[in-house]
């Protein structure tokens, strides 16, 4: 079984612009998640997708940060315009609803 | 709102002792916990995943133990090897809200 894909696996920025990442989950798992992980920190969940309708973005910056997942398959998270402190790991996980949560490998980005 | 904590934030033991990973969260009111690993670099590989009716799950040299009640999980590796040397998370869904909250992890270096 494939897993959770993620691309690019590292972005470098400056601040003020824009990035985009990509999460394709796991086949047929109807619930995806984008955390942000900053360095030394667990986890903080961004937005939860069912299907492609939004479930939590409750923690999600807003004014800066977008997602979503057309065809409830394939996810983009964007930013625009990044700045210093959006410099994390951003991480995709997929799960059949209230079950296991499966982790792509993770996008690094560095903002300077 | 749920708080999850994890003591200690390291740990350093040697090759073949048995350890506990502790990790309490504040809201009972969980639905499932999930333990995972992750190496540096890496995304989360899921350990186990305790659903809130169940006291505990194994699989191989780990066993996860869950008291709802008062708001505890311990995970125990048991003849610990250079190869569990990574952080270790925990994470609870919450049962109303459905989402996920992990707590910042136990960085373990296991030494040969």
């Amino acid at each position: 079984e494939a897993g959770v894909a993620q691309s690019p696996r590292y972005k470098i920025i400056e601040k003020r612009q824009s990035v985009a990442f990509w999460c394709n989950p796991i086949s047929g798992h109807a619930t995806l998640y984008w955390y942000q992980q900053i360095l030394g920190q667990g986890p903080k969940l961004l937005i939860q997708f069912q299907n492609n309708g939004v479930v939590d973005d409750s923690q999600l910056p807003k004014d800066r940060f977008s997602a979503e997942r057309l065809k409830g398959v394939d996810s983009t998270l964007k930013i625009q315009p990044a700045k210093l402190e959006d410099s994390a790991v951003y991480l995709c996980a997929s799960s059949l609803p209230h079950y296991e949560q499966y982790f792509g490998p993770g996008t690094r980005l560095t903002v300077t | 709102k749920q708080e999850v904590t994890q003591i200690p934030a390291a740990l350093s033991v040697p090759e073949g002792e048995n350890l506990v990973l502790n990790c309490s969260f504040t809201d009972s009111a969980i639905y499932n916990l999930q333990w995972f690993r992750q190496d540096p670099g890496k995304g989360l590989t899921s350990l186990l995943l305790i659903q809130s009716s169940q006291r505990e799950q194994t699989s191989g040299r780990l066993n996860a133990s869950l008291d709802k009640s008062s708001g505890r999980s311990t995970l125990y590796i048991a003849a610990s090897q250079p190869g569990d040397s990574a952080t270790y998370l925990c994470a609870v869904r919450h049962g109303t809200g459905n989402q996920f909250y992990f707590g910042t992890g136990t960085s373990l270096t296991v030494i040969p």
